[in-house]
């Protein structure tokens, strides 16, 4: 059963911020919110990761809810070479030493 | 850091004949994962070693998948004999052991086509 919801596919307009939505409604209290994108004809890249506080790196924001049940990632000046599939994914602390669980993912398109 | 290496990038085969597919990790990660991309299944785990170990290969499709990690720095994935519905794009990842390992960082994929 899929932990995750995502829209299938949104536009944003380049140079705006881009606000990808999740569900998670069944995440339980140990588990975090990953999130990867993988660009057209490569491998998946990691972007950020939380658990319940918001997260801000170099690429991106993540906004979680309080009750934890839903998630944004936040691209906060989206350009051309931020189309890609946004994955969401929950999993266990220590994601990157499990297998990840890949949903069909966000496709997100930039456009001029 | 060169980044986890895969070969071949791209692999034509016939049916019936074997494939392998290979992996270097990035340097002084532990863990090792195999995954497979379709159009209809999306991305699947298929395999994942620690210290080269196999941990847990329920992914794998069936007998005539199988994985082998001889080193920390090698892997190969190998398909006997191969099958039209084994063409997909196959990804290698690895990541850092510890209890906070957070990023699986992914190889650019070898994309087979099985005829």
């Amino acid at each position: 059963d899929a932990k995750t919801t995502q829209p299938t596919s949104m536009d944003c307009a380049e140079g705006r911020a881009a606000n990808l939505p999740c569900n998670h409604s069944t995440i339980s209290g140990n588990e975090y919110v990953y999130w990867y994108r993988q660009i057209h004809s490569q491998g998946p890249q990691y972007i950020i990761h939380g658990l319940k506080n918001n997260e801000t790196n170099e690429m991106a924001s993540l906004i979680i809810t309080e009750d934890r049940k839903s998630s944004t990632l936040i691209l906060p000046h989206a350009t051309l070479r931020d189309t890609a599939v946004y994955y969401c994914i929950v999993e266990g602390l220590g994601g990157g030493a499990d297998g990840l669980t890949f949903g069909k993912g966000t496709h997100l398109i930039i456009q001029p | 850091d060169a980044g986890v290496i895969q070969s071949p990038r791209h692999e034509v085969t016939e049916m019936g004949q074997e494939v392998t597919l290979r992996c270097k990790p990035i340097s002084g990660h532990d863990y090792l994962f195999w995954y497979r991309q379709t159009m209809m299944r999306g991305l699947e785990l298929l395999i994942y070693f620690n210290n080269n170990v196999p941990i847990d290969d329920s992914g794998m499709p069936e007998d005539r998948f199988s994985a082998k990690m001889p080193n920390a720095s090698f892997s190969t994935l190998k398909i006997q004999p191969s099958e039209p519905r084994d063409s997909a794009v196959y990804f290698c990842a690895s990541s850092i052991a510890g209890p906070r390992t957070d990023t699986q960082y992914f190889g650019p994929g070898t994309r087979l086509t099985v005829l």
